[in-house]
């Protein structure tokens, strides 16, 4: 059975860091891309940044370019994202989730986790 | 405000078909293929249909997939009280180089 949990999220100060992390387990972790979205409380999904099954490819989102670094540990099964110089519109639930191929531009996503809750204020 | 538009909001009663809208560009849906998720409340994005028109294993074949030039739309037939969901079309965007996800359609049913 595949299952993404992700952990570290929290509340935190304006301008400060975070780094979540997603453990994945149930399929060959190292043959897939992995993305993070997010969802702030009552809205949309957004997504935030993709990684190639072995890292060679990766993106952000215009919204967080420069300020969030996304990686992975396939001898870990683990997606990251480093999450540095928080603002109040990162306020988010953000999910771990699963591509459907190697590369990450698919923009499909088979699993997700329940999610991690980022809450930015002071 | 995302790229790919689709209506806030659409409704249906108990085995009725709905349809809800997807609309794009030339630089998203118009080369690139749909992706529908379901969302129901409290609970994590399942992805519906992939490529335009694919179905996941599992997914009832209720729900279907169409795309033509820089629109898509997703079909729930026989419609059931368990549908009411919020669903999202996402698609890759050349020009900004990532995937891209739609407003969200809440759906109720009557």
């Amino acid at each position: 059975e595949v299952q993404l949990v992700e952990s570290g999220g929290g509340l935190v100060q304006p301008g400060r860091s975070l780094r979540l992390s997603c453990a994945a387990s149930g399929f060959t972790f190292d043959d897939y891309a992995m993305h993070w979205v997010r969802q702030a409380p009552g809205k949309g999904l957004e997504w935030v940044s993709g990684i190639s099954w072995n890292s060679g490819s990766i993106g952000y989102a215009d919204s967080v370019k420069g300020r969030f670094t996304i990686s992975r540990d396939n001898a870990k099964n683990s997606l990251y994202l480093q999450m540095n110089s928080l603002r109040a519109e990162d306020t988010a639930l953000y999910y771990c989730a699963k591509d459907v191929r190697y590369y990450y531009g698919s923009g499909s996503y088979n699993y997700w986790g329940q999610g991690t809750l980022v809450t930015v204020s002071s | 405000q995302s790229v790919l538009t689709q209506p806030p909001s659409a409704s249906g009663t108990p085995g009725q078909r709905v349809t809800i809208s997807c609309s794009g560009s030339s630089s998203n849906i118009g080369s690139n293929t749909v992706n529908w998720y379901q969302q129901l409340p409290g609970t994590a994005p399942k992805l519906l249909i992939y490529s335009n028109n694919q179905r996941p294993s599992g997914v009832p074949d209720r729900f279907s997939g169409s795309k033509s030039g820089t629109s898509a739309s997703l079909a729930i037939s026989g419609l059931q009280s368990e549908d009411e969901a919020d669903y999202y079309c996402a698609a890759w965007d050349d020009s900004l180089n990532g995937p891209w996800f739609g407003g969200g359609t809440k759906l109720t049913v009557l």
